[in-house]
């Protein structure tokens, strides 16, 4: 079955740019839209964004201005970038894949990302 | 944005008892053309990834226990565990896949 896997620096310096990558396996990235999720310390859920294979995107317009996701079908792998961080960037971030009924389904285990000096 | 509203923030049921999560969005994520609601519903256990449970509001995902259940139409929603086990514990999320940008609930901590 397919299963995702993050992975990136745990710790980003204020003002620079966290850089995230989603590995797909056990399926293609191709026919499907692709999600980046956080969740801060202790709280809930705020959806980023999402990809379709062919690079077409959808941003949530919290964080449009500072966020790019990309896609490498060759490596079976998707990106998130988000730029000009600050200590309330600091979070899980998930990648996960839409689910074609709805929802998101399967998700990646996470990946903490603190932003500090 | 849509938001989506749950309550209670946190639930104390006894094992074998039955628990209710509601939640209500802002508007209604009932697609009249093909009367479906654009909800899901998630279990999230510490240290883990959410787990999706139910889409279009009352279809339950593969695997998921049949004591969960679904309901709820429009703006108004319910999670329902009819016999509250002890692997239940968890927080539960719903989320409307409606319209960008998808939003999700505050999280309702279940407990034993």
């Amino acid at each position: 079955q397919v299963q995702l896997q993050e992975s990136g620096p745990g710790l980003v310096k204020p003002s620079e740019t966290l850089s995230l990558t989603c590995t797909v396996s056990g399926g293609s990235i191709r026919n499907d839209y692709w999600s980046w999720i956080r969740q801060p310390p202790g709280k809930g859920l705020e959806w980023i964004g999402h990809i379709f294979y062919s690079g077409s995107t959808n941003y949530n317009p919290s964080l449009k201005s500072r966020v790019a996701l990309s896609v490498d079908t060759s490596k079976n792998q998707f990106s998130l970038k988000l730029s000009s961080v600050t200590a309330a960037d600091t979070a899980v971030y998930f990648c996960a894949r839409v689910y074609s009924y709805g929802g998101f389904d399967p998700w990646g285990q996470g990946t903490l990302v603190t932003v500090s000096s | 944005d849509i938001m989506m509203t749950q309550s209670p923030d946190s639930l104390a049921v006894s094992l074998g008892e039955r628990a209710t999560i509601n939640c209500k969005s802002s508007q209604s994520v009932l697609y009249s053309s093909n009367k479906k609601n654009y909800l899901a519903w998630f279990q999230q256990k510490p240290g883990q990834p959410p787990k999706l449970l139910f889409y279009w509001a009352s279809a339950r995902e593969s695997g998921v226990p049949d004591r969960f259940s679904g309901s709820g139409s429009g703006t108004d929603f319910t999670l329902t565990i009819s016999s509250l086990q002890a692997e239940d514990v968890a927080v539960y999320y719903c989320q409307q896949y409606y319209t960008t940008p998808y939003t999700f609930g505050q999280g309702t901590k279940l407990e034993v």
